[in-house]
């Protein structure tokens, strides 16, 4: 069966630091996946998806920036945090871009 | 993009009430998902309906593939504390052409023991 993971589980940053956030993914080859921001009680929204290795297509022009160095692996960074920055951050993959999305368990990003 | 407009943006009910929620659009779907998000945790799929009138149960919860393609509906019956959380719609629309899914913008659900 198919887990995706994602790390840290909660972080606390200083304004003006680096970020790096990871997901990956087991049990399944080629995925689609996705960086979603979430506010407080707030909606889903959709960062950055990737369909392959060195693939990343941006939704939103802001801070930070996503790669794909792995097939199963993708990262969230950010050279310099913004006190916006800090939110839900949610990694998903599906096996097609129309297809269900299943979701981690998110990292909780606290800028200060 | 498409946009799913989803309601209400919360309700606040009693344990054992039923619950019902909608998401709409104006384009024409032909997926539709529904999930679930605990609080501080990542939405888990409940429900995925794929054809027009599709009418689907999981346990207390029974998802509805809108006849016209452009709504679906949630229920919760007989609601109880753990129901508690954000409830999402996702759909695939038919003219996206890069088909991805589309996200309302939730239903926060608070029940009262």
């Amino acid at each position: 069966s198919q887990t995706i993971h994602q790390w840290p589980a909660t972080l606390v940053q200083p304004v003006g630091s680096p970020l790096s956030l990871e997901c990956t993914v087991e049990g399944t080859s080629n995925p689609n996946l996705y960086w979603y921001r979430q506010a407080a009680g707030r909606g889903l929204q959709l960062l950055f998806y990737s369909v392959g290795i060195g693939q990343i297509s941006s939704e939103v022009p802001q801070n930070l920036s996503a790669s794909r160095p792995q097939d199963r692996q993708f990262i969230l960074s950010s050279k310099k945090l913004l006190l916006s920055d800090s939110g839900f951050y949610l990694c998903a993959w599906s096996a097609g871009l129309g297809n269900e999305q299943f979701f981690g368990p998110g990292t909780r990003l606290t800028v200060l | 993009g498409q946009q799913l407009n989803q309601s209400p943006q919360s309700m606040f009910i009693q344990e054992g009430e039923d619950v019902s929620m909608n998401c709409t659009s104006s384009s024409i779907f032909n997926t539709w998902l529904w999930y679930k998000q605990d609080p501080g945790e990542g939405p888990v799929l409940l429900i995925a309906l794929y054809k027009a009138g599709e009418l689907t149960s999981n346990g207390r919860l029974t998802a509805q593939f809108g006849i016209t393609r452009k709504d679906s509906f949630l229920n919760i019956s007989a609601s109880i504390p753990s129901d508690v959380g954000i409830y999402f719609c996702a759909g695939r629309p038919v003219t996206n052409a890069g088909n991805m899914l589309t996200f309302g913008g939730g239903t926060r659900l608070m029940v009262k023991p």
